[in-house]
């Protein structure tokens, strides 16, 4: 299996920009997850679905961030209109959470986004 | 909601030495309590995991021990190598309602393994 997929690796963007993240979950998986890092925040939730439905969207920072998974191979993060104080590395992750397993986490590669 | 400190922010050792991570909950609830570790450019990966009804687990040169009295929980890596150097994260999940596949995490700790 090929992992989390997300794109793109590196944004630059200007502030006011519309910015789009891409993730790609493991195959079978049936919960993919949002994350946002920074140093002085560190790993934060910022939504997840189960089955394709958004179950926890109480760490989206506010109205410019979306996230839809509109099947359960492909999910997007957006961010409308960017600030510079959304620079970070956002990660996808995705997980099998079920009864009999431990619902372990598998993180894409991250994606670098600068806000200028 | 669920609160996880840990300590210390870094970490520097010898080669060979051991190393002790240290991260607390504040949700009776968690059950599950996973370390992740993040190399450089990359996403974390998960190394060792404990459950709420095993004390402690060992794989190889790492182990995990739970205190689930004092709700805390710690990594400790020996004989460590350079390889080693990395973030860990400590992360902790409850067992169940909406927030059932929820991990919070710890803010992380910069461990650097001098040869």
């Amino acid at each position: 299996d090929a992992g989390v997929i997300q794109s793109p690796r590196h944004e630059v963007t200007e502030m006011g920009q519309e910015v789009t993240l891409r993730c790609k979950p493991i195959s079978g998986h049936n919960s993919l997850f949002w994350y946002r890092q920074t140093m002085m925040r560190g790993l934060e939730l910022l939504i997840y679905f189960n089955n394709n439905v958004p179950i926890d969207d109480s760490g989206m920072p506010e109205d410019r961030f979306s996230a839809k998974m509109p099947n359960a191979s492909f999910s997007t993060l957006k961010i409308q209109p960017s600030e510079p104080r959304d620079s970070a590395v956002y990660f996808c992750a995705s997980s099998l959470i079920g009864r009999t397993n431990t619902g372990e986490l598998f993180f894409g590669e991250g994606s670098r986004l600068t806000v200028l | 909601g669920e609160n996880v400190e840990q300590h210390p922010s870094t970490l520097s050792v010898q080669e060979g030495d051991s190393a002790v991570i240290k991260c607390t909950y504040s949700d009776s609830a968690s059950n599950y309590f996973p370390w992740y570790k993040q190399e450089l450019g990359k996403g974390p990966q998960l190394i060792i995991d404990i459950r709420s009804n095993v004390g402690e687990k060992k794989d190889q040169r790492i182990a995990v021990t739970l205190n689930k009295t004092a709700k805390h929980f710690s990594l400790h890596i020996t004989e460590t190598q350079p390889e080693d150097s990395a973030v860990y994260f400590c992360a902790a999940r409850r067992a169940g309602g909406t927030s059932y596949g929820k991990l919070t995490f710890g803010q992380g700790t910069i461990l650097t393994v001098h040869p």
